[in-house]
């Protein structure tokens, strides 16, 4: 079953504690790989799409990477505002978007 | 700025009324919108497609006739939440993409916290 799935579901940093978060996909005819940023209560805000394996793109302290299997969201050295729920979604051949359940982030000061 | 604008923000209405949602694509056209249902600390749910011009395609498990998708031109799209009940509350949003020459991003509206009492 085609499906995305996020890890870990939530996750604690101090400031300037350097992490990744993980997406993977079971997808077939991937056509795009999404990562969003969520606060509370607002709609998803867009940071990336990957379309192939060995893709990167990088936004401030953000680099998103892909793999034909998984897609990792790297912080380097995150600070307290980057706390948020980050979303990853995917398109494939034939149907519309899929979210994963997000990973929930905790910079502490 | 925001490229895909969503009205209203907030919205509690009585048991057995309907609520309209807007969902707006300020400056790109969209002949596809998005209608999502996101439940507390959950992650977003596809409701629907909403199509320009033509009938809007449901997800398996979301009743049409209960939410009534109108995507009347390039840059609007409505969402009717007919016939509210308390368990139709939670937070609605939509997207729409724009497609350009290297890249196609998916802008999400603010949402519409929706609460049926």
């Amino acid at each position: 079953e085609d499906q995305v799935t996020q890890s870990p579901e939530a996750l604690r940093l101090q400031e300037g504690e350097s992490s990744s978060l993980n997406c993977s996909y079971t997808v077939s005819g991937l056509r795009g790989l999404f990562w969003y940023r969520q606060d509370p209560g607002k709609g998803p805000e867009f940071l990336f799409t990957l379309y192939s394996a060995g893709e990167e793109k990088e936004k401030e302290r953000l680099k998103a990477t892909l793999t034909k299997k998984e897609s990792f969201l790297h912080i380097t050295a995150p600070k307290p505002e980057d706390s948020a729920t980050y979303l990853c979604a995917v398109t494939w051949i034939g149907n519309d978007m899929r979210f994963g359940a997000g990973t929930r982030l905790t910079v502490k000061p | 700025g925001a490229v895909v604008s969503q009205h209203p923000s907030r919205v509690i209405c009585k048991s057995g009324t309907s609520v309209k949602i807007e969902c707006r694509s300020l400056d790109f056209q969209a002949t596809t919108m998005f209608w999502y249902r996101q439940f507390p600390k959950q992650s977003l749910m596809l409701m629907a497609t909403s199509n320009e011009g033509s009938k809007a395609t449901y997800e398996q498990g979301v009743e049409k006739d209960k939410f009534l998708i109108n995507h009347a031109s390039l840059t609007l799209s409505t969402l009717t939440v007919t016939s509210a009940h308390p368990e139709d509350s939670s937070f609605y949003i939509c997207s729409a993409p724009r497609v350009g020459s290297l890249d196609t991003e998916a802008f999400f509206g603010q949402g519409t916290r929706l609460t049926v009492v």
